[in-house]
């Protein structure tokens, strides 16, 4: 019953270093989606997959990158990480886009220094 | 990005104490959900609605799909120590063949 794994829990990084926060899900879903949560301003949608090889940008795509070479899993990649990244970042994923429940991870705390 | 204004952003509670919450939007929806997060954890799904004017319940919690299908309204009756934490609506709209999720900006629970 391990649903969606993120790693690492947290991670501290200095101004302009790089990182992958990493996800994997195991319930063959094919939506998958990076959240980043800032406090009290809700979820906002950074990138998402519709399967395999097929990824679309978000509400605020800027500084990250995405792949989703297999069903499994969905890296979210930090390039020249800035103060403003500074944030819970959470993964998800779900069969259909037409359900609305999405199913979390129990999220990555990023501090940028 | 929209948001969904929800409403209030944070309350006390006391045990025993029935609890509502709001979520208002300048579009409809298809529909609404309603997620509760603990601390250090992800959001988990309490409710989905799919109906305008449809009441749902899932043990001490009550949740509605407005008639406008621009709210949802979320009630917790009786509350005790662990209903603590942050709740979120979501709606989402399809379009298409295209839909899109959008979360509120949370009522944090505490005691």
């Amino acid at each position: 019953n391990a649903g969606v794994t993120q790693t690492p829990k947290f991670r501290i990084l200095k101004i302009g270093q790089s990182m992958t926060l990493q996800c994997t899900q195991d319930m063959n879903h094919n939506y998958m989606y990076w959240y980043r949560q800032d406090p009290g301003m809700g979820l906002k949608l950074i990138y998402y997959s519709v399967g395999a090889g097929i990824t679309d940008k978000g509400e605020v795509p800027n500084g990250y990158n995405v792949s989703r070479s297999t069903t499994e899993d969905f890296p979210l990649r930090l390039e020249l990480a800035a103060p403003s990244q500074t944030s819970v970042y959470f993964c998800a994923s779900r069969w259909t886009e037409y359900t609305g429940e999405l199913f979390f991870g129990e999220g990555s705390r990023l501090t940028v220094l | 990005g929209q948001q969904l204004n929800q409403s209030p952003q944070s309350m006390f509670i006391q045990e025993g104490e029935d609890v509502s919450m709001n979520c208002t939007s300048s579009s409809i929806f298809n529909t609404w959900l309603w997620y509760k997060q603990d601390p250090g954890e992800g959001p988990v799904l309490l409710i989905a609605l799919y109906k305008a004017g449809e009441l749902t319940s899932n043990g001490r919690l009550t949740a509605q799909f407005g008639i406008t299908r621009k709210d949802s309204f979320l009630n917790i009756s009786a509350s005790i120590p662990s209903d603590v934490g942050i709740y979120f609506c979501a709606g989402q709209a399809i379009t298409g063949t295209a839909s899109k999720l959008t979360f509120g900006t949370g009522t944090r629970l505490q005691v």
